[in-house]
């Protein structure tokens, strides 16, 4: 089945500093969450990205479906972004598949 | 606002009682679903159900079974619980399609005791 790999496995920076996750997938998918989940444990939307680019804030992402990643781009990290990142894909044969996540520790 | 809700937040249950967890949706959404995700892993999706088809995963084991008695809930009930199905079970639905945009509720952390 569709492999999802993200990276890095954990990212600690210090408030201010600006962030790049990646989620390479091995298989054309249908669609690309981006999720963030809080220390309380829910998940959170940040984006759907099966293709293109999109920014809310201080956030943004950009899937190249053709070339089977999707990056989140965090600017100004504040210590409120800390937590879990996850992406998730839907298959072509519609598993829905999550990756095992970006840890990310925003130091004040 | 709408939303999905999920009670309750936190359940104790003994090895072996049946345990019920709640899910409800004010979105009007056709799809939910419920997933399990263990202490620093992904979720992991157990079954869905789109409007009232039931989709179970090929791995989900048979003591996790659901119902949906109509669109705005979606019960997980786990028939006997070892301390291996401990975790945190996360309910979400989708619009349309099992393809379009999920959005989750808080979640019900399950102990076994």
């Amino acid at each position: 089945g569709i492999q999802v790999e993200q990276s890095p496995p954990d990212l600690i920076l210090q408030e201010g500093a600006n962030s790049t996750l990646r989620c390479n997938f091995s298989d054309s998918v249908n669609n690309l969450q981006w999720f963030h989940q809080n220390p309380w444990g829910q998940l959170i939307n940040l984006f759907y990205i099966p293709s293109g680019t999109k920014q809310n804030g201080r956030l943004s992402a950009t899937t190249v479906a053709t070339e089977r990643y999707s990056l989140l781009y965090i600017s100004s990290s504040q210590t409120t972004d800390s937590g879990v990142y996850f992406c998730a894909v839907l298959s072509r044969d519609d598993k829905i598949i999550f990756g095992k996540g970006t840890r990310l520790h925003i130091l004040p | 606002d709408a939303m999905v809700i999920q009670n309750p937040r936190y359940q104790v249950t003994q090895f072996g009682k049946p345990v019920t967890l709640s899910c409800s949706q004010t979105l009007n959404h056709n799809v939910m679903y419920w997933y399990q995700q263990k202490s620093s892993q992904a979720p992991k999706l157990l079954f869905h159900y789109y409007d009232k088809d039931f989709n179970n995963e090929a791995d989900t084991p048979d003591n996790f079974q659901s119902r949906r008695p109509n669109t705005s809930f979606c019960f997980l009930d786990i028939r006997s619980p070892g301390l291996g199905d401990a975790a945190m079970y996360l309910c979400a639905t989708s619009r349309v399609t099992e393809g379009d945009e999920q959005y989750f509720g808080p979640g019900t952390r399950l102990t076994v005791t």
